[in-house]
């Protein structure tokens, strides 16, 4: 079965542009997380989707930044504008259930010059 | 607040030579608490979960314990390919149960 699949894998952009980073969940997984990971903060969870409906946006940092799930196979997270601390490498997970075992992708590493 | 923390932040060991990762909590009541690998541009990736106390999971050369304070990733002979950073997290009671993940140790095994 193929993973969580994100794109792009890298993306190199200047501040004040938008970015947009994608996830393409597993099949039949109805739960869909978006994470942060830093050297100084670790993973944090940003926001996250059951059956496309987010649920808890309470660690998106900012208005800046914004999430959508418009079907069970993709999901979206946007950056507008983009700012040099919003650094970092960005997950996407998927799930059967919220209490279940999350499951990674490989992660888009956003570097904002 | 819920607090994970892991030690060490970084270890080296020799081929064969057996270790144990710490992770310890402080959080308003544990609903399981997980394990996972994570190689380099990688995404995190899932080993093991725990609900309770004196419970333990192995997989190969990996063991994986639980106390009320804390939890132990013993390593038996380790090979050049169990290196990674192992990362921990934790499900709490308050808040929406969110996971609440360490900062890992980074695990380098020389041959």
């Amino acid at each position: 079965d193929a993973g969580v699949i994100q794109s792009p894998r890298h993306e190199v952009t200047e501040m004040g542009q938008e970015v947009t980073l994608r996830c393409k969940p597993i099949s039949g997984h109805d739960y869909l997380f978006w994470y942060r990971q830093t050297m100084m903060r670790g993973l944090e969870l940003l926001i996250y989707f059951n059956n496309n409906v987010p649920i808890d946006d309470s660690g998106m940092p900012e208005d800046r930044f914004s999430a959508k799930m418009p079907n069970a196979s993709f999901s979206t997270l946007k950056i507008q504008p983009s700012e040099p601390r919003d650094s970092a490498v960005y997950f996407c997970a998927s799930a059967t259930g919220f209490r279940q075992p999350q499951h990674f992708g490989d992660g888009t590493r956003l570097s904002i010059l | 607040e819920d607090q994970v923390t892991q030690s060490p932040e970084a270890l080296r060991l020799q081929e064969g030579e057996s270790s144990s990762l710490n992770c310890s909590y402080t959080v308003s009541g544990l609903r399981g608490l997980f394990w996972y690998r994570q190689d380099p541009g990688k995404g995190p990736e899932f080993l093991f979960t725990l609900y309770s106390a004196g419970e333990e999971k192995e997989k190969e050369r990996l063991k994986a314990t639980l106390t009320k304070k804390e939890s132990f990733l013993h390593i038996t002979a380790p090979k050049p390919e169990d290196s990674a950073t192992y990362l921990c997290a934790v499900r709490t009671q308050g808040g929406s149960e969110k996971l609440v993940f360490g900062k890992g140790t980074k695990l380098t095994v020389n041959p």
